[in-house]
């Protein structure tokens, strides 16, 4: 166990529809990053939050969106799903200050999305 | 824009050789690297990590890296392979600062296959 939480593991669901993927990063941990891993498109960065503010943005679609609470959990919505949605989705949590990432990131295990 | 590139996405050794798996960075400035493994079904764990100082890094499992500037390369190195290493490997950067400061950007990955 890593410390970092994802919730669900698997979820299949119909085009079109919206879903939503949560994470608790590692006790301490400020930062939480998202990536999408796919067969043709590898590992892909889609956004950072960092103490509930979104620091860094990558290749996050405009369907998709997150957010990080208060209490640090941070949750990924993805809508208008489309059959290239599906992948693997992790989440990541560091400690570093700043939301830097010099000690790497803990990742959790990921939610398998599958869109039919 | 930072890249990280994986020579070979297969790699095969037999049980007792070396390996090595080969990255390579573009950055206009030495960044962080990092070396991540990912078993089936799980997240991904961090083997090793580069920042600053001491360019020969051990991690776990017996792996290490070096950081050589004037090759602008990371490769990663196993004296003698076990089955047990057999397994995705991942090669990451991220800038030192700036604004995408904790940012990862991932190689494309290179699974290892171990023989008896």
């Amino acid at each position: 166990d890593s410390g970092v939480t994802q919730t669900p593991k698997h979820l299949i669901t119909a085009t079109g529809q919206r879903v939503t993927l949560r994470c608790s990063p590692r006790s301490g941990d400020l930062s939480v990053y998202w990536y999408q891993q796919s067969l043709d498109q590898g590992l892909q960065f889609l956004i950072q939050y960092y103490n509930g503010e979104e620091r860094a943005k990558g290749n996050i679609l405009e369907r998709f969106s997150a957010q990080q609470f208060p209490d640090l959990h941070s949750e990924l919505n993805l809508s208008s799903l489309e059959l290239g949605d599906s992948a693997l989705y992790f989440c990541a949590s560091s400690v570093a200050r700043g939301g830097g990432v010099s000690g790497g990131y803990t990742f959790g295990s990921g939610t398998r999305l599958t869109v039919v | 824009a930072q890249s990280v590139t994986q020579l070979g996405s297969h790699v095969s050794v037999s049980e007792g050789a070396l390996v090595l798996l080969r990255c390579n960075y573009s950055s206009s400035v030495p960044p962080y690297l990092f070396w991540y493994v990912q078993y089936p079904n799980q997240g991904l764990q961090l083997l090793l990590k580069y920042t600053t100082g001491a360019t020969l890094v051990k991690g776990i499992n017996g792996f290490e890296a070096e950081f050589k500037k004037s090759e602008t390369s990371f490769h990663l190195t196993k004296p003698s392979a076990h089955m047990s290493d057999a397994a995705e490997y991942f090669c990451a950067a991220s800038p030192a600062g700036g604004t995408s400061y904790g940012k990862l950007t991932f190689g494309q990955g290179t699974i290892l296959t171990v023989h008896p």
